[in-house]
């Protein structure tokens, strides 16, 4: 079936560690998007992709990193600087105007 | 710069009634999409409807449909015959552009509603 993965489900990070969240779409979209969400929030753009080797930050793009070496892949790494980590995240794919799916999200929790 | 505003935080509706959802948008592009998204508690996004600013009739999906009024710049959900499943959260979302820097995918603070037997 056509779609978006991210794994994992959930993720677990210590303090000071630096993480990778996986984002997978067969969906041959070229636009893809990395999202935070906190508890009872609406989302805020960490960073999208309109096209592979090619990224731009969104409004909240300190602390994080992304890559986009590949069209069907978007991984989204949080690092040591993002200090308030702890979050849902989604990640999305889409295609010319009218298409834009999300994934099941990741939800980060650091311990 | 493009913004979406969602004004309810909350909304009650009665199961099998009609309840509509504000949203209204701002951009300086023609060109741009605007969707509705449905998030219950689990945390996924599921698409619900999408409207084009080109489009000349409102989009209709199911139960589902979009009241857009261009010149007020407003894409309003309307859930018709509500059921006690609908109730989650709910974001409407701007894409605009055809490519460039400003090809973003942006959302609203969301309204969450209660459906009440």
């Amino acid at each position: 079936d056509g779609g978006i993965t991210q794994s994992p489900k959930y993720l677990f990070r210590k303090e000071g560690q630096n993480v990778t969240l996986s984002c997978e779409q067969n969906l041959n979209h070229d636009a893809m998007y990395w999202y935070r969400q906190d508890p009872g929030q609406g989302l805020r753009l960490i960073y999208y992709s309109q096209i592979v080797n090619d990224f731009q930050k969104g409004d909240i793009a300190e602390g994080y990193s992304v890559s986009r070496e590949k069209k069907e892949s978007f991984p989204l790494t949080v690092t040591s600087a993002q200090k308030n980590p702890t979050a849902f995240y989604l990640c999305a794919s889409g295609q010319g105007m009218t298409e834009a799916f999300f994934g099941q999200g990741t939800r980060l929790t650091v311990v | 710069a493009q913004k979406i505003t969602q004004t309810q935080p909350g909304m009650f509706v009665q199961e099998k009634e009609a309840v509509t959802l504000d949203c209204t948008y701002d951009t300086s592009d023609p060109s741009y999409g605007l969707f509705w998204y449905k998030q219950p508690s689990s945390g996924e996004m599921i698409f619900l409807i999408y409207q084009g600013s080109y489009d000349q009739q409102n989009a209709t999906e199911g139960r589902y449909s979009l009241n857009f009024q261009k010149a007020r710049k407003s894409a309003n959900l309307v859930i018709s015959a509500s059921q006690l499943g609908d109730s989650a959260m709910y974001f409407c979302a701007m894409r605009e552009g055809y490519g460039g820097a400003t090809n973003k995918l942006i959302f609203g603070t969301g309204t969450l509603l209660a459906v009440q037997p």
